[in-house]
């Protein structure tokens, strides 16, 4: 069965403080994973499309790479202005959504 | 500048009510759906449409309904059948393949039971 698993649920880090978000998946035949970013009351964003294991995209502070089993989500130096909730979506016969990490960046 | 727009933002229903919230796009896209987000729980798909006049049940969809009369526009309806509609709905288009970005996200409807 096609389902993608995010973690963690939650992720408190210091303005600074590096770390990376997790989205694993089991999917036939994947056609795109995707990552938004979705504020609080309001629709998900894209962020980045990942086709095929090997492959890295960069947007300013955040970096997506993928796997075969697995997609991460790099932040590097976060600000608070980065607090927000990540959704990881992958693209096979469907798509799934997976339940999100929301992170809150500290000043 | 195009993209979808949902209305109204906030919707409060009384027991045995329907309601209809209203998603419009200007993107071009051929398909539009509907998801429910729930606090810990991904996003359910209730509906989708893919060509106008012609749309299809998600895993969620009862108690609610929908219409495609235009390629622009997709409203759902959430009906007295819906036993607990209080949630946030989004709604989305795409092109037909999904395309690079996947979905492009209204800004969601918080319906509230009161």
């Amino acid at each position: 069965e096609d389902q993608v698993t995010q973690s963690p649920e939650a992720l408190r880090l210091q303005e600074g403080e590096s770390s990376s978000l997790n989205c694993s998946y089991t999917v036939s035949g994947l056609r795109g994973l995707f990552w938004y970013r979705q504020d609080p009351g309001k629709g998900p964003e894209f962020l980045f499309t990942l086709y095929s294991a090997g492959e890295e995209k960069e947007k300013e502070r955040l970096k997506a790479t993928l796997t075969k089993k697995e997609s991460f989500l790099h932040i590097t130096a976060p600000k608070p202005e980065d607090s927000a909730t990540y959704l990881c979506a992958v693209f096979g016969n469907q798509f799934y959504f997976g339940t999100g990490t929301s992170l809150t960046v500290i000043p | 500048d195009g993209g979808i727009t949902q209305s109204p933002k906030y919707l409060f229903r009384k027991e045995g009510q329907n309601v209809t919230l209203s998603c419009e796009q200007n993107l071009n896209h051929d398909a539009m759906y509907w998801y429910r987000q729930d606090p810990g729980q991904g996003l359910r798909l209730i509906y989708y449409s893919q060509i106008v006049n012609d749309f299809q049940k998600g895993d969620i969809a009862e108690g609610y309904s929908v219409s495609r009369e235009k390629k622009e526009s997709f409203p759902l309806t959430v009906t007295s059948a819906q036993k607990n509609p209080t949630a946030f709905y989004l709604c989305a288009s795409s092109t037909r393949d999904r395309g690079y970005y996947g979905y492009t996200f209204g800004s969601g409807t918080r319906l509230t039971v009161v």
